[in-house]
């Protein structure tokens, strides 16, 4: 199992600037996935960070608008940068630290005004 | 592309069962999971099947034929605190976890 710390749980910000979200896990590991989760949708992957190599990221996002950085294998922040309204959402990291389940942190409220 | 159904939203009743459909379309399967949302919290693991056949834990059971491409999660004797969000997710060739959008369970006493 794993348990993630992150944080802010819920911030709200004014559009044009930045917000950058801290995750933390109890145990070290290979990869951490980035999501976004607008309400009442789905999971959203944004990208997979891995430690010592640049994140991946999926198709429609990018690496100038979600920096990623991954110092170490307990330890990832994803940053939203330049923000706009459409980028209020919820945002949750996750590992897979076996082969099955997943485990999220508390996830990430971010309102754009 | 990849695809999974489920029902936006179900209604059922305090101490009945639930059955949530899923269906999917995917490149590859190594896997199908279901997790518990609650309102402004995270995803929370409820159960994982691979094999053809159902899986049972206590009140919740998922079923799974993948020559269907479908499961269902069966939730018995249904509590209150059930009212929740139930997300099915598949793990494709590449081991990524695609979600689909969410079924919302509403318990009424």
């Amino acid at each position: 199992s794993a348990v993630i710390s992150q944080k802010p749980s819920r911030d709200i910000c004014q559009r044009g600037t930045s917000l950058t979200i801290q995750c933390q896990v109890d145990s070290q590991v290979t990869m951490m996935f980035w999501y976004r989760q607008q309400p009442g949708q789905s999971l959203t992957l944004i990208a997979t960070a891995n430690q010592g190599s640049e994140a991946t990221y999926e198709s429609g996002f990018v690496i100038d608008k979600f920096p990623i950085s991954r110092p170490n294998l307990t330890f990832s922040t994803l940053t939203v940068s330049n923000m706009s309204p459409e980028d209020s959402s919820i945002y949750l990291c996750s590992v897979e630290p076996g082969t099955t389940e997943a485990f999220f942190g508390q996830g990430t409220r971010l309102t754009v005004v | 592309g990849q695809n999974i159904d489920q029902p936006t939203e179900m209604t059922a009743t305090e101490g009945a069962i639930v059955q949530i459909n899923c269906t999917y379309q995917t490149s590859g399967f190594n896997g199908l999971f279901w997790y518990q949302q609650h309102a402004g919290e995270a995803p929370t693991f409820l159960s994982y099947n691979v094999l053809d056949g159902l899986e049972e834990k206590g009140r919740f059971s998922s079923f799974l034929s993948r020559s269907k491409g479908y499961s269902y999660l069966l939730l018995k004797e249904l509590q209150m605190k059930d009212s929740a969000s139930y997300l099915c997710a598949v793990k494709d060739s590449n081991y990524q976890l695609i979600w689909g959008a969410g079924t919302k369970l509403i318990i009424k006493p």
